[in-house]
């Protein structure tokens, strides 16, 4: 079964980091493409960051770029979003999906951002 | 960035009846969209990809059309258990956008 775990999430205090861990399982990790996606409470979806298989191609939103880095380990079958300078805004859940697709998606992990 | 604008932002349908949601790309994105379901407390499901292809075990009154900028989400015969909010992305762009969602509820 193809399957997305996220970790890592928690209550942070404005300025503060947090790094965020999906552990994939049931499928080919290091062929695919992954992707974070957040959802403020209450509110829709925004696509966060993608990487590539390799981590060759990586992109960000612009309400991220320059804080959070996404990163990769294909031996450990593991994606990352590393999250800096965190303010409140950025409180969400964060889920990563699989591929172009988005498909599937993790449970999601919630990140508070207040002091 | 590509915008994706999305309607109606809610809709209040009755069992059995057809549904339609509509989303618009700022520019030409090809097929390259999908829609997802999301309920509430739950992870979004993808439903539709390429515009038009149904997900493997989505049930078939789900449909996709569309190419270009004008894109269309049908629920041929609405059940209970689509309640839901509903949101189309598209991947043209490597930086992908979302709709601002669909939600659905039963009349």
């Amino acid at each position: 079964e193809v399957q997305l775990v996220e970790s890592g999430g928690g209550l942070v205090k404005p300025g503060g980091s947090l790094r965020l861990s999906c552990a994939a399982s049931g499928f080919t990790f290091s062929s695919y493409s992954m992707n974070w996606v957040r959802q403020a409470p209450g509110k829709g979806l925004e696509w966060v960051s993608s990487i590539s298989s390799s981590s060759s191609y990586i992109y960000y939103a612009d309400s991220v770029k320059g804080r959070f880095t996404i990163s990769r380990d294909n031996a450990k079958n593991s994606l990352y979003l590393q999250m800096n300078s965190l303010r409140a805004e950025d409180t969400a859940v964060y889920y990563c999906a699989r591929k172009s697709h988005f498909d599937p998606w993790g449970q999601g992990t919630l990140v508070t951002v207040s002091s | 960035d590509i915008q994706m604008t999305q309607s109606p932002s809610s809709l209040s349908a009755s069992v059995g009846d057809r549904v339609t949601i509509t989303c618009q790309a700022s520019q030409d994105i090809s097929n390259y969209l999908n829609w997802y379901q999301q309920k509430p407390g739950k992870a979004p499901k993808l439903l539709i990809y390429d515009a038009s292809n149904l997900e493997t075990g989505v049930p078939s009154r789900f449909s996709g059309s569309g190419s270009g900028t004008d894109f269309t989400f049908t629920i041929s015969s609405l059940q209970p258990e689509d309640i839901a909010t509903y949101y189309c992305q598209q991947y043209d762009n490597l930086r992908r956008t979302f709709g601002q969602g669909t939600k659905l509820e039963i009349k």
